[in-house]
């Protein structure tokens, strides 16, 4: 089945450190997209790319940097400069320019600063 | 600001009674407007969207929404709502042209036995 894949499932960091987290989806979307989750303030796009080798900031990225090398693969690299990186991670992908298609989303990662 | 509002951060409601969600969007022209749930812990699940046509939209495990452009409006209801339904729900909004969903901050349902 199609879809898209997010692990660790949950993942604990050391004050200082850098954690990546892995997102890799076999839909064939061009476009992939990281957002945050906070309680209580919904979802906020960190990075966004809407093609190989090419990637946007959202709304939320210091602290945060990205990668796409391949279609399939969208990791976030969560850096030592976030200082308050607890927080559930979502992937999602889309259809570029069909923005009737929706988003297909990961089932997210949830990140702890230990 | 957000484009997209969803007005109340918890809704309660009992078993068997009907359940509204409400979301109010900005997008000017012809926006397309989506509904997600999330259950914890978990990525976001496509209820229903509005792209054109019927203004009443019927969605996945009973849910609809209807959408009023006079009020800008695109409230999420089921007639009689299930425990099972508790969950998070966001109201997204996306340009016609465009790809970048922009969501509500979401409303938690508490459906009581």
């Amino acid at each position: 089945d199609g879809g898209i894949t997010q692990s660790p499932k949950y993942l604990f960091r050391k004050e200082g450190q850098n954690v990546t987290l892995s997102c890799e989806q076999n839909l064939n979307h061009d476009a992939m997209y990281w957002y945050r989750q906070d309680p209580g303030q919904g979802l906020r796009l960190i990075y966004y790319s809407q093609i190989v080798n090419d990637f946007q900031k959202g709304d939320i990225a210091e602290g945060y940097s990205v990668s796409r090398e391949k279609k399939e693969s969208f990791p976030l690299t969560v850096t030592s400069a976030q200082k308050n990186p607890t927080a559930f991670y979502l992937c999602a992908s889309s259809v570029p320019g069909q923005g009737a298609s929706g988003y297909t989303f990961g089932s997210g990662t949830r990140l702890t600063v230990v | 600001a957000q484009s997209v509002a969803q007005p109340e951060d918890q809704v309660n409601v009992a078993e068997g009674n009907p359940l509204t969600v409400k979301c109010t969007y900005s997008v000017s022209g012809n926006p397309y407007l989506f509904w997600y749930v999330q259950y914890p812990n978990r990525g976001l699940q496509f209820l229903l969207k509005y792209i054109t046509g019927d203004n009443l939209v019927k969605g996945s495990y009973g849910f609809e929404a209807e959408f009023n452009k006079s009020q800008t409006s695109f409230h999420l209801k089921k007639p009689s709502a299930l425990v099972s339904d508790s969950a998070l729900y966001f109201c997204s909004e996306v340009k016609a042209a465009g790809n970048k969903l922009t969501f509500g901050g979401g409303t938690r349902v508490l459906v009581k036995p």
